[in-house]
This record gives C-alpha cells, sequence and structure tokens, in this order.
C-alpha cells in the first residue's frame, strides 16, 4: 500500500518568514495530492491540493509544487502569520483510499 | 463540516466492553472512512466503503468492525480485542475516490480504562 513521509516533524519560524513542508510518497498510482491543517482538537481542514497533472498551484499566500518522477511534493506558506500555527498533514490518494503522513507541527513566533 | 457528524464527542468506556461510534454525512457522498489519530501522530486508516454494503480494511483494522447499511451512514466498533483503543477517531467521506478530498467530522475522543 501507499506510504506517506513527511518532514519536518516541527518547524519554527519567525512571523513574515517562509515555512516549507516536505512529503514523499511510494505508490505511482497516487493521483491526488491534498495538505489539510488541523488545530488543537479540532478536525482537519483541507488547505489545498494539487492533482496529478499539475506541477504547481498556488493559493495566496500557500503553494504546492509536485514532482511525479521524484514522487515527493511540498507545501510553502509565505510571509507566515501566527494563526498559521497548528499541525499540517499532506496526504496521497490513489482510486481507493487516502494515505495520510505523520504530520508537522509549525510554530509561528510573533 | 456540518455535513458530516460525529457522536459523541467525549466516550469512555471500560477495558472489556464494546463501543460503537457514530458516523452520519448529509452530503449524499458514496465513500466514507475511519481514521485514528494518536497524540503526536498522522491519521491511520482504520476501514473504508466506497459503496453500500461493502467496505476495506486498511492499516489498522484488527480489533475494529464497520457496517455500512445506509449510504449515510457508517458507524465504527471498537471491540474488546483492540488492544490500545484509547485514541482520537475521525470519520470521513468523500463525493468519489479518485481525486477528491476528505470531508471530516469533529472526531471522537475515545478513552478506555
Amino acid at each position: 500500500g501507499e506510504n506517506v513521509e513527511q518532514h519536518p516533524s516541527t518547524l519554527s519560524v519567525q512571523e513574515g518568514d517562509s515555512a516549507v513542508i516536505k512529503c514523499t510518497y511510494s505508490d505511482s498510482a497516487s493521483n491526488y495530492f491534498p495538505w489539510y491543517k488541523q488545530e488543537l482538537g479540532k478536525r482537519p481542514q483541507l488547505i489545498i491540493d494539487i492533482r496529478s497533472n499539475v506541477g504547481e498551484k498556488k493559493d495566496q499566500r500557500i503553494a504546492v509544487t509536485l514532482n511525479k518522477t521524484a514522487k515527493h511534493f511540498s507545501l510553502h506558506i509565505t510571509e507566515t502569520q501566527p494563526e498559521d500555527s497548528a499541525v499540517y498533514f499532506c496526504a496521497a490518494r490513489d482510486n481507493n483510499d487516502m494515505r495520510f503522513g505523520a504530520g508537522t507541527r509549525l510554530t509561528v513566533k510573533p | 463540516d456540518g455535513g458530516i457528524t460525529q457522536s459523541p464527542k467525549y466516550l469512555f468506556r471500560k477495558e472489556g466492553q464494546n463501543v460503537t461510534l457514530s458516523c452520519e454525512q448529509n452530503l449524499n457522498h458514496d465513500a466514507m472512512y475511519w481514521y485514528r489519530q494518536d497524540p503526536g501522530q498522522g491519521l491511520r486508516l482504520i476501514y473504508y466503503s466506497q459503496i453500500v454494503n461493502d467496505f476495506q480494511k486498511g492499516d489498522i483494522a484488527e480489533g475494529y468492525s464497520v457496517s455500512r447499511e445506509k449510504k449515510e451512514s457508517f458507524p465504527l466498533t471498537v471491540t474488546s480485542a483492540q488492544k490500545n483503543p484509547t485514541a482520537f477517531y475521525l470519520c470521513a467521506s468523500s463525493s468519489g475516490t479518485a481525486k477528491t478530498p476528505l470531508h471530516f467530522g469533529n472526531g471522537t475522543r475515545l478513552t478506555v480504562t
């Protein structure tokens, strides 16, 4: 089955700096790669996603890149704000199910 | 997401008892999923169902059972065979199985003592 690895596990940045989280996946059949943000005690919320026929996607301060050949994808957050502090999960989906990375705890210091 | 309801929010049980977690969705989604989340860890797939009356094991199905008798409902039973059942359980649904996001419920925190 699919195996998703995510790095780093924790990330601390100063407000206004950029944050980058990286994931790799193992199953070449995976064709959809969402990113979720989870605040403490709450459900994961979709923040951005990318499909396998696209190399990059941007939505305001967040962007995701996908390298299908290398089987890795990354989340980029620019101009970070304290409210960006949360746990971020990457995921990979084939036509059946979705597997998640272990998560990155992002802390943005004011 | 108001379309997926998990109940109760907190659940306490004694060791050795089976317990059923409820998950209902009114999004008309075909696929439904159960994940387990432990502190500091990611989401691990327990079971998923793509259509009514059909479901598949995920990575950690041992000690759990599910049913999918109705499109809207996908209850999860944590049996006494599950060795470490205390965790945060998340139910999710999606409109399809290809290239679509999961929508999560608010979760049930189960504590077994």
